[in-house]
């Protein structure tokens, strides 16, 4: 497709289950953003891929988040044993390469994830 | 520790006047400040940017301003439609970072017909 997509639009769990959200990156776009926006706050960087180079993951809240990033194209961001206040959208990201610093990042248009 | 501030969380112009959008940042490592625009249910969509060896830059009916010693930028839309209408958010980067940027709360904009 031309743009970032992301799958599901919405994800309704109960407290304490796992849930993957995946993202397709736009073709040919070798770097990979996941971001997440809960209510009222901006978007907050948690995971990045950049080619075969190991993700910087710096920004990963807690241990039941982890993400991959197959064949250097889709991305599946995973959360376990979820809590309510992992309750937000869900945001993926790419770029063509990190050459340069403000490179525009193209965003999906998130996962609405709701833990009851 | 709020590294990029948006204090506005709404805005509202009418249509045809100026909108002005602020955002100030505390990290003066900071070397490049984009603009983002967010409608419901969408992902945000690149607006306008400026590096930080600037003081301005324009796209068309957009003008980004930064003021480096203040630490901070503004976002003026000039004249203001009501397809302006949507949540904007202020992001910074600087060089040394893996690319991720760094974001403010947004403002949300209305512009009435």
């Amino acid at each position: 497709g031309a743009g970032v997509s992301q799958s599901p639009s919405n994800k309704v769990t109960e407290k304490g289950k796992d849930v993957e959200l995946r993202c397709d990156p736009i073709s040919g776009h070798t770097a990979l953003y996941w971001y997440r926006q809960s209510l009222g706050q901006g978007l907050e960087f948690l995971i990045y891929f950049q080619g075969n180079s190991a993700p910087d993951k710096s920004g990963l809240p807690s241990d039941r988040f982890s993400a991959e990033r197959t064949g250097g194209s889709v991305s599946t961001l995973t959360i376990q044993r979820t809590q309510q206040e992992d309750s937000a959208v869900y945001l993926c990201a790419s770029s063509l390469n990190r050459g340069s610093v403000g490179e525009t990042q193209y965003f999906g248009p998130g996962t609405r994830l709701l833990v009851l | 520790d709020q590294q990029v501030k948006q204090n506005s969380p709404s805005l509202s112009v009418q249509e045809g006047r100026i909108s002005i959008l602020n955002c100030d940042y505390t990290n003066s490592m900071f070397d490049y400040f984009l603009w983002y625009k967010k409608y419901p249910a969408e992902g945000p969509t690149f607006l306008i940017s400026i590096s930080s060896i600037k003081d301005k830059n324009e796209d068309g009916r957009f003008t980004v301003f930064l003021n480096k010693s203040a630490k901070h930028l503004s976002l003026h839309i000039v004249p203001s439609q009501p397809g302006d209408s949507a949540v904007y958010f202020c992001a910074a980067i600087y060089g040394g970072s893996q690319g991720n940027l760094i974001f403010g709360k947004g403002t949300k904009l209305s512009v009435k017909p």
